[in-house]
């Protein structure tokens, strides 16, 4: 079976530009998550789907940044206009059921902003 | 919202040795508490978790203890292996939904 795969592993952009990330969680999986890393600090929660509906975008640090999950399979992160800032590791993780089972992490995308 | 701390944010041991990384909490509606293992250019990946209804799991060589009262809880890994130097990352949840994670321990296993 598949896990969570990500795509691209890696992304250099001016600032300005536009990034989209993707994200194939695991196949039945209801749960998708977006959390990000910033160099050397933790892994801070952005949001999480269930299905195709949001259900927590609270750690989304602001309107730049769009995630979507059409049809409640793949999903999506934009960011538009890309700020140095918005630097780091992009994670996905998706799990079954909510709460207290195990999540299952992508590899990230890595996104240097220029 | 729940904030966790980890320590050390480095922590080298001589291959054999034991390793013991240290977490605590805030929130005490927390009741899941996973650790993870992040190898270079990989995702984390869970190793072992523990729920608030239990003191202490082992599995092989890794083992985590949690203190409800003090909001504690601890992961130690015995007779440490070259392939165990990766981040570790602690984190809690209430079981809604989100994940809150430590800033991670740099493990060094020195041969």
């Amino acid at each position: 079976e598949a896990g969570v795969t990500q795509f691209p592993s890696h992304s250099v952009i001016e600032k300005g530009q536009t990034v989209t990330l993707r994200c194939d969680p695991i196949s039945g999986h209801d749960n998708l998550y977006w959390y990000r890393r910033v160099m050397g600090k933790e892994i801070k929660f952005l949001l999480h789907f269930v299905k195709e509906s949001k259900q927590d975008e609270s750690g989304m640090p602001n309107n730049r940044f769009l995630a979507e999950r059409t049809g409640g399979t793949y999903s999506t992160l934009k960011v538009q206009p890309a700020e140095l800032e918005d630097s780091g590791v992009y994670f996905c993780a998706s799990s079954q059921v909510i709460g207290g089972t195990e999540a299952f992490f992508g590899q990230g995308t890595r996104l240097t902003v220029v | 919202g729940e904030n966790v701390e980890q320590h050390p944010s480095t922590l080298s041991v001589q291959e054999g040795d034991s390793a013991v990384i240290k977490c605590t909490y805030s929130d005490s509606a927390s009741n899941y508490f996973p650790w993870y293992k992040q190898e270079l250019g990989k995702g984390p990946q869970l190793i072992i978790d523990i729920r608030s209804n239990v003191g202490e799991k082992k599995d092989q060589r890794i083992a985590v203890t949690l203190n409800k009262t003090a909001k504690h809880f601890s992961l130690h890994i015995t007779e440490t292996q070259p392939e165990d130097s990766a981040v570790y990352f602690c984190a809690a949840s209430s079981g809604d939904d989100k994940i809150i994670f430590g800033k991670g321990t740099r493990l060094h296993i020195l041969p």
